[in-house]
């Protein structure tokens, strides 16, 4: 059974980086027709596409964030990893990794990590 | 980016009613529309896919519809497991997007 699991810090200062990772267990990485994705809830709010990285190392961003992102992987760990620079309160959400999968041309989020809080403050 | 607008954003209901969400998408997306279940502190969980592929384990009475800019989920009968919000998203272009999220409430 695959599964994924997000960790790293739960509190940031404002200005500084956000560091998360997602372990995947149960499957490699680098096989099938996946792309490997960030996306984040505010409380409340609701859900907003960082961004993913395919198993060629190709990444894709969501311009909004694309100044401050980056999305890399390391294939023998089996995990991929989120970056966000230049944080604010406006980043505080609940981070969520996620498997992109696509049959017959569609692409969908069939798996879902169980999110890990990040707060920004002082 | 692609909009999509989903509506309405809270809807009040009974066990056993059959419930429609509506989601519009700003321009054309073919069939890249799909619908995810997310409860209080949980992560989403994929319902629909491909406007109408049911997930694998999803239980029949979820069923979505629809193409281009209009799409629509329906649950036929409410369980009490049900109540909860859901979202839709499109796959057609980068950047993803989502709805705005609809609240099922008894």
């Amino acid at each position: 059974q695959v599964q994924l699991q997000e960790s790293g810090p739960g509190l940031v200062k404002p200005s500084q980086t956000l560091s998360l990772t997602c372990t995947v267990s149960g499957d490699s990485i680098s096989s099938g027709s996946y792309s490997w994705n960030w996306i984040r809830q505010p409380a409340g709010k609701g859900l907003e596409w960082i961004g993913r990285i395919f198993k060629s190392g190709t990444t894709d961003y969501n311009p909004s964030l694309k100044s401050r992102v980056t999305i890399s992987a390391d294939m023998s760990k089996k995990q991929f990893s989120l970056t966000l620079s230049s944080v604010t309160a406006a980043d505080t959400a609940v981070y969520y990794c996620a498997r992109d999968r696509e049959v017959g041309a569609y692409w969908y989020f069939d798996l879902w990590g169980r999110g890990t809080l990040v707060t920004v403050s002082s | 980016d692609i909009q999509v607008n989903q509506s309405p954003s809270s809807l009040s209901a009974s066990v056993g009613d059959r419930v429609t969400i509506t989601c519009r998408a700003s321009q054309t997306i073919s069939r890249y529309l799909n619908w995810f279940q997310q409860k209080p502190g949980k992560a989403p969980n994929l319902l629909i896919y491909a406007a109408s592929s049911l997930q694998s384990g999803v239980p029949s009475r979820f069923s979505g519809s629809g193409s281009g800019t209009d799409f629509t989920l329906t649950i036929s009968s409410l369980q009490p497991e049900d109540f909860a919000t859901y979202f839709c998203q499109q796959s057609y272009s980068s950047p993803y997007t989502f709805g705005q999220g609809t609240k099922l409430e008894i």
